[in-house]
C-alpha cells in the first residue's frame, strides 16, 4: 500500500465545474505540499500546508491531520487547469518528500 | 522563491552511454534531492545531495548507477549511467525554501 494515494486518478470537468482532488496518507507527516505538473514535465508547487486552509485565487486545499486527509479544491475550472495534480508528504527531518500518484484533470470546454 | 536551471531538458541516448543532467539554482541551498518520474509513475527519491559528502542514496539506487556531484551549495549533477531503454523517464532536481519545494524543468530522457 502506498503511504499517499489520491484520488481520483483521473477527472474530466466542463469548464467552470468545481473541481475536488483528495489526498489520503498513513504516515505521521510534517507538511504536505500540493503540486502541478504540465505535459512538458515541469512541477509547479501550489500549496504547503502543515494545518487548516489556504487559498490561492481559484484554489483552495484544507488538511485534517487527525484524519491524516488533504483536498485539493479549484472553483471555476478552466482549461488552463488541465495538469496533473500531485499530493506530496513531508516527514522527519530532511524534508525528503514521498509523493502520490498524481490525478490528471482535463477540463473540456 | 527559487529558480532552478536543469539542462538539458530532454535527450535520447544509446544503450550502454551515459548522460550528465546539471542543476543550477539561483542562490545556495543546503540540500538538494534528485528523483526520477517512470512513465505514468509518480515520482521517486534517488538521492539526496549535501554539499562536501557524499549523496545519500534512497534503496534501489546505487552511486555506481547513478553517481551524483555537488561541488557548491548552487550546483549538483546527476549521471544515469550504462543506461538501458528501463532508464527512459523524466528526471527532475528539487530544492526546499522557506518549507515550499522548487523543482527544476525535468530532463526527458529516452534511451533506445
Amino acid at each position: 500500500k502506498n503511504e499517499v494515494e489520491q484520488s481520483p486518478q483521473n477527472l474530466t470537468a466542463q469548464e467552470g465545474e468545481f473541481i475536488t482532488i483528495n489526498c489520503s496518507y498513513s504516515v505521521g507527516i510534517s507538511a504536505l505540499h500540493w503540486l502541478q505538473q504540465h505535459p512538458g514535465g515541469g512541477i509547479v508547487s501550489l500549496f504547503m500546508l502543515s494545518s487548516g486552509k489556504k487559498k490561492h485565487g481559484r484554489l483552495i486545499a484544507t488538511i485534517n491531520i487527525q484524519e491524516k486527509h488533504s483536498s485539493l479544491h479549484i472553483t471555476a475550472s478552466h482549461p488552463r487547469d488541465s495538469a496533473v495534480y500531485i499530493c506530496a508528504v513531508e516527514a522527519g527531518t530532511a524534508s525528503k518528500l514521498t509523493f502520490g500518484t498524481g490525478t490528471r484533470l482535463q477540463v473540456t470546454l | 522563491s527559487a529558480v532552478i536551471s536543469q539542462k538539458p531538458s530532454r535527450d535520447i541516448c544509446q544503450r550502454g552511454t551515459s548522460l550528465t543532467i546539471q542543476c543550477q539554482v539561483d542562490s545556495q541551498v543546503t540540500m538538494m534531492f534528485w528523483y526520477r518520474q517512470q512513465p505514468g509513475q509518480s515520482l521517486t527519491l534517488i538521492a539526496t545531495a549535501n554539499q562536501g559528502s557524499e549523496a545519500t542514496y534512497e534503496s534501489g539506487f546505487v552511486i555506481d548507477k547513478f553517481p551524483i556531484s555537488r561541488p557548491n551549495l548552487t550546483f549538483s549533477t546527476l549521471t544515469v549511467s550504462n543506461m538501458s531503454p528501463e532508464d527512459s523517464s523524466i528526471y527532475l532536481c528539487s530544492v526546499e525554501r522557506g518549507r515550499e519545494a522548487f523543482f527544476g524543468q525535468g530532463t526527458r530522457l529516452t534511451v533506445v
